[in-house]
């Protein structure tokens, strides 16, 4: 198993330019996240999903979209990129756990990240 | 006031040294509890996972929620150079049906030879 992917690794975007982010799971996950990580911010999320063809709203959405058309995939994109998104953007999955239990299996799986520089 | 602090650091230790990394929150709501260990350019990955109140040990490592206090920790027993790293805290409601967690800002240790 592949866990979770993120494509691409790097990417450098001037002011005004779009793009999107793909994140994809081979673990049958129902839950995908989108997070931004910033120096002394810690992990912020931006959108989630609880199951193909849902999204919702998370910390930071703003300047974001998503959209999870199929449940292995969770697309993040930026219409038009400001030098305040350059970030270092992660992935995750989860499966829904039991009520009272702690599992590994119902934690969040996070990806190898996406590198973004806006100028 | 955010809703999960933990301390940034630095934190620089001598190889063998004991580790305690901490992390307070406001929400009594909250019932589980992670820490992720996130090496220099890689994503977090799950390093302790608990419900609720107690202790849990794993190796070198254990993890203690105290939830009359609203304080979370994970101890590092005879650390090594490749515990450095940056531990992030994390948690989540009892009732959650989306799986959301809160990160604190994440600690970054490192562990000297």
């Amino acid at each position: 198993n592949a866990g979770v992917t993120q494509t691409p690794k790097f990417r450098v975007l001037k002011t005004g330019q779009s793009m999107t982010l793909l994140c994809a799971q081979d673990m049958n996950h129902e839950y995908m996240y989108w997070y931004r990580q910033d120096p002394g911010m810690g992990l912020r999320l931006i959108h989630y999903s609880v199951g193909e063809g849902t999204t919702a709203k998370g910390e930071v959405p703003d300047g974001y979209n998503v959209s999870r058309l199929k449940k292995q995939n969770f697309l993040l994109g930026l219409e038009s990129a400001a030098p305040s998104q350059t970030s270092v953007y992660f992935c995750a999955s989860s499966y829904p756990g039991l009520a009272g239990v702690a599992s590994n299996t119902d934690t969040q799986y996070f990806g190898p990240g996406t590198r973004l520089t806006v100028l | 006031q955010k809703e999960v602090e933990q301390d940034p650091g630095p934190l620089s230790v001598p190889e063998g040294a004991i580790v305690s990394l901490n992390c307070t929150y406001s929400n009594s709501a909250f019932q589980y509890f992670m820490w992720y260990r996130q090496y220099s350019r890689k994503g977090p990955e799950l390093l302790m996972y608990t419900y609720s109140s107690g202790n849990k040990e794993d190796g070198r490592f254990t993890a203690q929620v105290d939830k009359s206090s609203k304080y979370i920790s994970l101890f590092i027993r005879d650390s090594q150079p490749s515990d450095s790293a940056t531990y992030l805290c994390a948690m989540r409601l009892g009732s959650s049906n989306t799986g959301k967690l809160i990160f604190g800002q994440g600690t970054t240790l490192q562990v000297k030879p």
